[in-house]
């Protein structure tokens, strides 16, 4: 069966330091990986997403993600963190086979990531 | 700001009410969606439609009736919920083509529905 985990409710950082919110899934076959973000009162904007090719994608707001086939993670980063990225981070994952249920996006339960000034 | 819309913001109902939540999308894409969102459970697909026919129906009780009369607009008609309907409501939409499943969904900012 497919699924995400996102194993921490919450993330706490400190303005400045490096962030990381953690993913990891379980798919049939290759993966396409997403990461999105809501903060209060609105919906989810899409952050990145790998697909194949470079383990190491960039996406918006400086945020980044690497994806690594054999611990089947796909953790989302930030070299330095701003008050501001404080939201609520979900990970997606999709099986590549686009048949079936494999076409549903797989989605985690969220971690909220405080940064605190 | 992310192309699409949805209407209204906020929704408060009787149990015995009809109400429909509105979704518009400015992005030309050919597939929208209703989620649900709860505290706490992963967020909840319940409708899909690609070029306006709903491709996927997952499970949802009848008292949800989706709506999708061009690939630009998505209704969601609303009757007799029950409180445990309460939830904020997504519509999004994504640009969907055979063997592409890596395209991403724009969300709206969601309905805000509860149930009394």
């Amino acid at each position: 069966a497919q699924s995400v985990a996102q194993p921490e409710d919450q993330v706490n950082v400190a303005e400045g330091n490096p962030l990381t919110v953690k993913c990891t899934y379980s798919v049939s076959g290759n993966p396409y990986l997403f990461w999105y973000v809501q903060y209060p009162n609105r919906g989810l904007q899409f952050l990145l997403k790998y697909i194949t090719g470079d383990n190491l994608v960039k996406g918006s707001y400086g945020f980044e993600a690497e994806f690594n086939k054999s611990q089947t993670s796909f953790h989302l980063k930030k070299p330095s963190a701003l008050v501001s990225d404080s939201a609520l981070y979900f990970c997606a994952v999709r099986a590549s086979t686009n048949a079936g249920n494999n076409r549903k996006l797989i989605w985690g339960l969220g971690t909220s990531l405080a940064v605190n000034p | 700001e992310t192309g699409v819309t949805q209407t209204p913001r906020h929704l408060v109902m009787g149990m015995t009410n009809k109400k429909s939540l509105k979704c518009e999308q400015h992005l030309g894409h050919n597939a929208m969606y209703w989620y649900k969102q709860s505290a706490k459970k992963p967020l909840e697909l319940m409708f899909v439609y690609s070029l306006e026919e709903r491709v996927e129906n997952n499970s949802v009780p009848s008292r949800f009736s989706p709506e999708c009369p061009n690939s630009s607009h998505l209704f969601l008609h609303l009757h007799t919920l029950q409180p445990e309907d309460s939830a904020l409501y997504l519509c999004a939409s994504s640009q969907e083509a055979y063997r592409a499943a890596y395209n991403e969904q724009f969300f709206g900012p969601g309905t805000r529905l509860t149930v009394l």
